[in-house]
């Protein structure tokens, strides 16, 4: 069975920083692609991040492009989300989620039960 | 960016009734489709993908349709624990990946 387990959330600043991190298990998690999708308070889905099961390929929503950096550790079964300059409209649940092997299997098979961001002064 | 349209945004359906969900993508995405539920306070459920194909331990009266452009998600005879948000997302030329804005199938 995929388990997921997001950590890290948090109250913080605008402009401040904040590091997610997702503990994986039930599967063999270097051979999948992991995301980051975030669900604003009422809001509808929104993808913020993938990476492939090497690390080696990382893609970003345009509106996180260059404050948030995905990476991963194999040997911990667990995916990371740095997040930095944060903006009011960055507040959001964060899920990690599991997609396939590879790019063409793009739909997601695993969440997370998510972690709260909160952005504010 | 291929950009996802569900409508309606909400549905008011009775317990036991059949409800057609819509997904409409800006341009043809063939069979990336994927629809998803989510109940309040939950993270979103994997429900179909390929379109049409249902996930590992789907009730059969969910069901998938569609290529191209136009998708729809059927339930059939609604139980109550279906009544919850609905999203598909598109997978077919990434990044980004793209969801739909969800309709809400709301008890009438």
């Amino acid at each position: 069975e995929v388990q997921l387990l997001e950590s890290g959330g948090g109250l913080v600043q605008p402009g401040g920083s904040l590091r997610l991190s997702c503990s994986a298990s039930g599967f063999s998690f270097s051979n999948y692609i992991m995301t980051w999708v975030r669900q604003a308070p009422g809001k509808g889905l929104e993808w913020v991040s993938s990476i492939s099961g090497s690390g080696l390929s990382r893609y970003y929503a345009d509106s996180v492009k260059a404050r948030f950096t995905i990476s991963r550790d194999n040997s911990k079964n667990t995916m990371y989300l740095q997040l930095k300059s944060l903006r009011a409209d960055d507040t959001a649940v964060y899920f990690c989620a599991r997609l396939g092997r590879r790019p063409s299997e793009g739909w997601f098979n695993g969440w997370g039960q998510g972690t709260l961001v909160s952005v504010s002064s | 960016e291929i950009v996802m349209t569900q409508s309606p945004a909400t549905l008011s359906v009775s317990p036991g009734e059949r409800v057609t969900l819509s997904c409409r993508a800006s341009q043809s995405i063939t069979s990336s489709l994927a629809w998803y539920q989510q109940r309040p306070g939950q993270a979103p459920k994997l429900l179909i993908y390929g379109a049409s194909i249902r996930a590992t331990g789907v009730p059969a009266r969910f069901s998938g349709s569609g290529s191209g452009t136009e998708f729809t998600l059927t339930i059939n005879s609604l139980q109550s624990e279906d009544f919850a948000l609905y999203y598909c997302q598109q997978y077919n030329n990434w990044p980004p990946l793209t969801f739909g804005g969800g309709t809400k199938v709301e008890i009438k």
